[in-house]
């Protein structure tokens, strides 16, 4: 059974701070994807990692994969308030010829003080 | 280009109540999936459909089905709703099995 692990689960920290989540799989996964989500609203796609090494960077956000240790970093550079929100990883994988959807992790809160 | 749709983005029912789920997906897209999320969880894999077919299922009880239509827009229902039921339900939709997925803005269904 495919499992995600994102740590942590909730972070407090003031703008201008960086900071990093961590995202943990348990087996080869096919693709590495996080979203955002603000409270009561569905699902942003911020990045798809697909290889290893693979790195991806939009404005204060900045994604990585290691598919050898099965990790991937979401990193926050001189965060703002903007950016408080909920972040998950999620990974897939297609079995069998079937398709087993996506696996997130629980997602990491995140909220930035002034 | 429309993105994915759902409707209603609101529900109440009753335990032991039917309800249907509604998505449209965007254009272009033939493969519709179906995750709930509830509250401060991430969201679980219920299933997926591909060219009309069920193609790939999470651990949901039988009481969850589906249908996906041929202009690839999908119901999703659920029977005799528990307690447990209330969540947000999110739709997602894809131009093939296996490739990037978009999401609708979900129905937040709450069973009392």
């Amino acid at each position: 059974e495919l499992k995600v692990e994102q740590n942590p689960l909730f972070l407090s920290m003031q703008e201008g701070k960086n900071y990093t989540i961590y995202c943990n799989y348990s087996t080869t996964s096919d693709r590495l994807y996080w979203y955002r989500q603000d409270p009561g609203k569905s699902l942003e796609s911020l990045f798809v990692l697909l290889s290893n090494g693979a790195v991806k960077q939009e404005g204060r956000l900045m994604a990585s994969l290691d598919t050898k240790a099965r990790l991937s970093t979401l990193h926050i550079t001189a965060a703002v308030h903007d950016l408080s929100a909920t972040y998950f990883c999620a990974v897939d994988i297609i079995a069998g010829g079937g398709a087993d959807g996506l696996t997130f992790g629980k997602g990491t809160h995140l909220i930035i003080q002034p | 280009e429309t993105g994915v749709t759902q409707s209603p983005t609101h529900l109440i029912k009753t335990r032991g109540q039917q309800v249907t789920l509604r998505c449209s997906s965007q254009s272009g897209h033939n493969t519709v999936s179906w995750y709930q999320q509830a509250l401060g969880q991430g969201p679980q894999f219920i299933f997926q459909y591909y060219r009309e077919e069920e193609n790939g299922r999470g651990n949901f009880p039988p009481r969850f089905s589906g249908l996906q239509f041929p202009n690839y827009s999908s119901e999703l229902n659920v029977n005799a709703l528990e307690l447990d039921d209330s969540a947000l339900y999110l739709c997602a939709s894809s131009l093939l099995m296996n490739t990037e997925a978009f999401f609708g803005q979900g129905t937040r269904l709450t069973v009392v």
